[in-house]
């Protein structure tokens, strides 16, 4: 089974509006990251936002928050606002902490390409 | 500033033909990690090291080797490439090994080409 899943393929949204990306994700262990990443076409991977699964409060960066629904397992990335040089892919990633011990890379999602039209 | 840096960006072998592709971090990280990322698909993690310590993925091929000679550079080598080799290797560096907070951060890439 899938442990990060991203629905969207991809999106067309108009510049200026808000947008949301979707993920869920799949884990038995309590202690968890999940992390938010572009990738321009250049193929550089830009981190966004993190937020932790003991985290009371949904994360923010700047014009990047973070949906978090921890019983749903859902880590939506919001996007106020958005720009032209918004048009990217956009991964959601985990790492999950294997039971308190030393945690292992991400796993990311198959992602989501982001295009913003003017 | 501080970054993960990768040489070279792009990188044509023959099929066949060992390649080694480079990464270097002026984070002074414990912790460096090598991407394969196909056309079109996520980043799979091929392993990490955490200081010297190697750390392989269980379905990382046998082709597929690192060598990390001090805290600065990581190297992975590819024996004997083929054309299924053919993708972008992504290198990452994070500060420790412990906590699922600590962000990773990303070299721009190695697009390796398999003729």
């Amino acid at each position: 089974a899938q442990k990060i899943t991203q629905t969207q393929p991809g999106m067309f949204v108009q510049e200026k509006e808000a947008v949301t990306l979707d993920c869920t994700y799949d884990t038995s262990d309590p202690s968890y990251g999940l992390f938010w990443y572009k990738q321009p076409s250049s193929g550089e991977m830009i981190f966004l936002i993190y937020q932790g699964s003991y985290d009371q409060q949904n994360a923010t960066e700047g014009r990047y928050s973070l949906n978090f629904q921890k019983a749903r397992k859902s880590a939506n990335l919001v996007i106020s606002a958005s720009q032209l040089g918004d048009s990217a892919m956009y991964f959601c990633a985990m790492r999950e902490g294997l039971g308190g011990g030393g945690a292992d890379g991400l796993t990311f999602g198959k992602g989501t390409h982001l295009i913003i039209q003017p | 500033d501080a970054m993960v840096i990768q040489n070279p960006r792009y990188q044509v072998t023959q099929f066949g033909k060992p390649v080694t592709l480079s990464c270097s971090q002026t984070l002074n990280h414990n912790v460096m990690y090598w991407y394969q990322q196909k056309s079109s698909q996520a980043p799979k993690l091929l392993f990490h090291y955490y200081d010297k310590d190697f750390n392989n993925e269980a379905d990382t091929p046998d082709n597929f080797q690192s060598r990390r000679p001090n805290t600065s550079f990581c190297f992975l080598d590819i024996r004997s490439p083929g054309l299924g080799d053919a993708a972008m290797y992504l290198c990452a560096t994070s500060r420790d090994h412990t906590g699922v907070g600590n962000e990773q951060f990303f070299g721009p890439g190695t697009r390796l080409t398999v003729l």
